[in-house]
């Protein structure tokens, strides 16, 4: 099956910083998203994006499909920008079925 | 528009009950799916259904674990005999059926086992 790695694991930032998160991904996809979760456990969407860029206020997220990666771009990052950062693909059978990385924990500091 | 519901938010049983989670997905939305959260790890595909019908539930255990999605009402994730390997959060997600790859998710269930 597909694998994703996601990269760095860990991420501390002092707010106002910006960031970069990636995930690699084995074989080819469908569909590529990109969810938070937050401290409290919640998931939200952030990005659906397949190929191409998409910019959502201080989020941006580039995919390359032929090169089979994803990146997230966190500018001037606050506090509530904390929390886990998934990656997650369909593979090309199109069963639905999401394949999620491990997660990126990010911690923004004050 | 509400987004996807599920219910109960937090659920304790005692080892050997029964545990039943439910999903209301978005409105429009016909394709539903399951996913577990375990204690520090990441999210792991069980079920995707739609209507009536069972479309791949390679993620379930083979014992214990079923679900449905009726013709009527919500999705239900049901699991007998619980045990305390069971203590996760549960994840239900939908999607329209025009765009089945992206889809969006519920606040979770989180199961206590004790």
């Amino acid at each position: 099956g597909i694998q994703v790695e996601q990269s760095p694991p860990d991420l501390i930032l002092q707010e106002g910083a910006n960031s970069t998160l990636r995930c690699n991904f084995s074989d080819s996809v469908n569909n590529l998203q990109w969810f938070h979760q937050n401290p409290w456990g919640q998931l939200i969407n952030l990005f659906y994006i397949p190929s191409g860029t998409k910019q959502n206020g201080r989020l941006s997220a580039t995919t390359v499909a032929t090169e089979r990666y994803s990146l997230l771009y966190i500018s001037s990052s606050q506090t509530t920008d904390s929390g886990v950062y998934f990656c997650a693909v369909t593979g090309s059978s199109n069963t639905g079925k999401l394949i999620f990385g491990q997660g990126t924990t990010l911690q923004v500091k004050p | 528009n509400a987004g996807v519901m599920q219910n109960p938010r937090h659920l304790v049983r005692r080892r050997g009950q029964e545990a039943r989670l439910r999903c209301s997905p978005m409105k429009g939305h016909s394709h539903v799916y399951w996913y577990r959260q375990l204690p520090e790890e990441g999210l792991k595909f069980m079920v995707y259904l739609q209507k009536e019908n069972i479309i791949d539930e390679s993620g379930m255990p083979k014992e214990r674990f079923s679900a449905e999605f009726p013709k009527e009402g919500p999705s239900i994730l049901r699991i007998q005999q619980v045990v305390r390997g069971d203590s996760a959060a549960y994840f239900c997600a939908s999607s329209p059926p025009t765009r089945i790859n992206e889809q969006y998710f519920g606040p979770g269930t989180r199961l206590t086992v004790t």
